[in-house]
């Protein structure tokens, strides 16, 4: 069964640096493209960052450039997210999300269960 | 980058079908084959229903189905059911080198 599973999220003060992580299951994790993508409280989904297969390519929405670094760890199976400079508009629960294919220009086919993050003083 | 546009709520009866629309443009869902459709029931994680527009992940009920024409991709939901009842979204590559999400559309079976 393929899985995704997050952890890392926690209450933090702004200004302050958290890393998220993401361990993948049940498949080859090199052979895809991965994602983040938040959903601040009874708001809508956004993309956060992602990565290809090899994470030798990455990407960011513009809302959080210069502030996050995505990267990947493919023998430990595991996608990480670095955010630094936090924001209370950072708020939000944050879910690993599979491309269905290596590349970035795929859709998502796979969720994880997500891990929150609280920015708050 | 814009969000996709879909209608804020739609309903039907147990047993009708129903389609939700996600309108873009040309360098998200016109440009591109990569419309997933994404399910959410309150405090739980999305389920993706539809990935690149029409294929279905195993295990999803092929009541589910998924096209496109043009800059608007389109879910169909035959045979409604009670457990149907959820918020719905549409995401899309977009260029260049990001993805965007539509608002989301709240299904009430009546």
């Amino acid at each position: 069964e393929v899985q995704l599973l997050e952890s890392g999220g926690d209450l933090a003060q702004p200004g302050g640096s958290l890393r998220l992580s993401c361990v993948g299951s049940g498949f080859t994790f090199s052979d895809y493209g991965m994602s983040w993508v938040r959903q601040a409280p009874g708001k809508a989904l956004e993309w956060v960052s992602g990565a290809i297969g090899s994470g030798g390519s990455t990407y960011y929405a513009d809302s959080v450039r210069g502030r996050f670094t995505i990267s990947r760890d493919n023998p430990k199976k595991t996608l990480l997210l670095q955010i630094n400079s936090l924001r209370a508009e950072d708020t939000a629960v944050y879910f690993c999300v599979r491309s269905s294919y290596y590349f970035h220009h795929y859709g998502m086919d796979v969720w994880g269960q997500g891990t929150t993050v609280t920015v708050s003083s | 980058q814009s969000a996709l546009t879909q209608p804020a709520s739609v309903s039907g009866s147990p047993g009708q079908s129903i389609t939700i629309s996600c309108t873009g443009t040309s360098s998200d869902v016109g440009g591109y084959d990569s419309v997933s459709w994404h399910q959410q029931h309150p405090g739980k994680a999305p389920k993706v229903l539809i990935h690149d527009v029409s294929n279905r992940p195993s295990g999803v009920s092929n009541r589910f189905s998924g096209s496109k024409s043009g800059n608007t991709a389109s879910l169909t939901i035959s045979g409604l059911q009670a457990e149907d009842e959820a918020d719905y979204y549409c995401s899309s590559y977009i260029s260049p080198n990001a993805h965007v999400f539509g608002g989301g559309t709240k299904l009430t079976v009546l």
